[in-house]
């Protein structure tokens, strides 16, 4: 069974820019939640969708957003992107009986010049 | 005081010994638990779960849960060299969220 995707993998982006990620989660997980790692923060919680609703969300400021589609792959959009934008961005599916037995992706390198 | 909390490490341990791995939570009510081991430059997998208090063991990993206490381990017997990263605990919080600590590395030297 193929694992969760990630794209892209890697993304160079200019202050003040937008950003779109997608994650596909294994097939007939339908729990997507995403995660911002930086080295001083470690793992923080930004979002879980399933079934197309947003079910939780972190405490990131509106401009991080996302969506969850008929499908169950998901997006995220960080709007007006700032220097500590920066992160890896993981994505992460489970299925629905098993919400937190999290699956990771390989995530999305964001880096914010 | 963070939510959930570990020692940054690093641990280091000689290779066949025993690695201890320990994370405490702020959240009493709190039901589910995980561990996490996290290479360098790749993500979180998950290798460990527990709901109940006590043991629970998967070939050289051993979880243990004392909800009482607070606090959740990660024992490693036998340790290898391929045993040395990072191993993250989360919890599942009142909150209705995971919440993850900052991890732990650890090294096993030959």
């Amino acid at each position: 069974k193929a694992g969760v995707t990630q794209t892209p993998r890697y993304l160079i982006k200019t202050r003040g820019q937008q950003v779109t990620l997608s994650c596909s989660p294994i097939s007939g997980h339908r729990s997507v939640s995403w995660y911002q790692q930086t080295p001083g923060q470690g793992l923080q919680f930004l979002f879980e969708y399933f079934s197309e609703t947003q079910r939780n969300k972190g405490n990131f400021p509106g401009r991080f957003s996302g969506r969850q589609f008929s499908n169950s792959r998901s997006e995220m959009n960080v709007s007006t992107l700032e220097l500590g934008d920066s992160a890896l961005y993981l994505c992460a599916s489970s299925l629905a009986t098993a919400r937190y037995e999290q699956y990771f992706g390989p995530g999305t390198r964001l880096t914010v010049t | 005081q963070k939510e959930v909390e570990q020692n940054s490490g690093p641990l280091s341990v000689p290779e066949g010994a025993i690695a201890s791995l320990n994370c405490t939570y702020s959240d009493r009510v709190s039901q589910s638990f995980f561990w996490y081991r996290q290479y360098s430059g790749k993500s979180p997998e998950l290798i460990m779960s527990i709901y109940s208090n006590g043991d629970k063991e998967d070939g050289r990993f051993t979880a243990q849960l004392n909800k009482a206490s607070q606090y959740v381990s990660l024992l490693i017997r036998d340790s290898q060299p391929s045993d040395s990263a990072t191993y993250l605990c989360a919890v599942y919080l009142n909150t209705d969220k995971l919440i993850f600590g900052t991890g732990t590395r650890l090294q096993v030297f030959p």
